[in-house]
């Protein structure tokens, strides 16, 4: 079974300009997250998707932040313009909501490193 | 979300038990105990989860009191590929989905 992978592993670019992540996480996994790492702080959590809706949005920093998931599939989160702050290492993690009493643990990809200069 | 205490750093040496107690004394009744396993430059990696009492895999143990206000992960005999970021999270008691809050850590160095 393949893992969560994103894409790109590294990205650096300017300030101002705009940098698209992937995200393509477990087949069949219908709920899929997106949490940062920024300048060696804790992981915070972003947003929630369960298939293509927006379950919850509430760690999203700002308006710069879009996250998609078109097709309950892959996942895409830009930013648009980057700031400096938004140096990081962006994750992603899927799961699969086996049944309301069974918890299914949250699976990672690598992230994707985010300079911003 | 209920918040997470555990200890910024252990070390040990190969071959010893290791165990992290992690303390979440506001988890709520329908939250789960995750653990998470980091290496550099990697995502967290799940170890184990548990509700209440012992719960045991091929790779570690967690023990949980009656009162889930803490848990103890035991990793038996470590090797030096396990020093890694050790993560406690206490989360997803809703079917909304199981948004995890992730704190400091455990760095667990393992020495020769």
């Amino acid at each position: 079974e393949a893992g969560v992978t994103q894409f790109p592993s590294h990205s650096v670019i300017e300030k101002g300009q705009t940098v698209t992540l992937r995200c393509d996480p477990i087949s069949g996994h219908d709920n899929l997250y997106w949490y940062r790492r920024v300048m060696g702080k804790e992981i915070k959590f972003l947003l929630h998707f369960v298939k293509e809706s927006k379950q919850d949005e509430s760690g999203m920093p700002n308006n710069r932040f879009l996250a998609e998931r078109t097709g309950g599939t892959y996942s895409t989160l830009k930013v648009q313009p980057a700031e400096l702050e938004d140096s990081g290492v962006y994750f992603c993690a899927s799961s699969q909501e086996l049944n309301t009493e069974v918890r299914s643990p949250l699976h990672f990809g690598n992230g994707t490193r985010l300079t911003v200069t | 979300l209920a918040k997470t205490t555990q200890p910024i750093s252990m070390d040990s040496y190969e071959g010893q038990e290791v165990n992290i107690t992690c303390s979440h004394n506001n988890i709520a009744t329908n939250d789960y105990i995750t653990w998470y396993q980091q290496f550099p430059s990697q995502g967290p990696r799940f170890i184990i989860q548990g509700y209440k009492t012992k719960v045991t895999n091929e790779v570690a143990s967690l023990f949980i009191p009656a009162d889930r206000k803490s848990s103890t992960l035991s990793l038996p005999r470590v090797s030096l590929s396990d020093t890694a970021v050790y993560y406690c999270l206490v989360g997803g008691g809703n079917n909304a989905g199981n948004m995890l809050t992730f704190g400091g850590g455990t760095r667990l160095m393992v020495k020769p």
